[in-house]
């Protein structure tokens, strides 16, 4: 199975300062690499992903970043608000089975 | 995007009492659903994933005959906690996905289990 890794485990950064998370995985045939947010009891949504053709890819203030060859990918929000504080998980995925979720990351944005 | 509805959002229950809970796909079908189990500040556990017609495979760990799960159509998996304790307690989420592997996962919104 995948074993995946997700680091740092808690972070808090001042409003409009960037975050980044990083998740390292073990499966080299994961090629769907996603980020979900999880804001406290409610469902994870999806913010971004990347598939393995492509080294980065944006969205506003939000960028995902992956490395094949270190099988590892990463979460970056600039610019941070308060309403980005909630828990990030990511999930990379081989298509095959379900996703096995890194152990997430609480991200605390201070006003 | 896609939508799949969980019910019910929360429930108590007595200790030695069944639970169901149901997901649903509501703007498409799902042969594939996955149920998980979050425990408080972690993360989200596979327990089980739910096959339409056919028999559901669980996570090792997992006690079918305690958790079972039907998914008798294409938009509608349930999970039955049977001969619940305090234990089972937990946050349990359903998830579905329009193209299967590889592609965004849709979660219901979660169940909050209570077992006193």
């Amino acid at each position: 199975g995948e074993n995946v890794e997700q680091h740092p485990s808690t972070l808090s950064v001042q409003e409009g300062d960037s975050a980044v998370i990083k998740c390292t995985y073990s499966d080299s045939a994961s090629n769907y690499f996603p980020w979900y947010k999880q804001e406290l009891g409610k469902r994870p949504q999806l913010i971004i992903d990347i598939r393995s053709n492509v080294g980065e890819k944006k969205d506003q203030r939000i960028a995902v970043t992956l490395n094949k060859t270190a099988k590892h990918f990463s979460l970056h929000i600039t610019e941070t608000q308060p309403e980005d504080s909630a828990v990030y998980f990511c999930a990379p995925d081989t298509g095959r089975r379900a996703l096995t979720f890194g152990s997430g990351t609480r991200l605390q944005v201070q006003p | 995007g896609a939508v799949v509805s969980q019910h019910p959002s929360w429930v108590i229950c007595k200790s030695g009492t069944s639970v169901k809970i149901e997901c649903r796909s509501l703007d498409f079908q799902a042969t594939t659903m996955f149920w998980y189990r979050q425990f408080p500040k972690q993360s989200l556990m596979l327990m089980a994933t739910s096959n339409e017609g056919s028999k559901a495979t669980y996570e090792q760990g997992v006690e079918k005959d305690k958790f079972l799960i039907n998914h008798a159509s294409l938009t509608l998996s349930t999970l039955t906690v049977t001969s619940a304790h305090p234990e089972d307690s937990s946050f349990y989420i359903c998830s579905a996905s329009i193209g299967g592997g590889g592609t965004e996962a849709f979660f219901g919104q979660g169940t909050r289990l209570t077992v006193v």
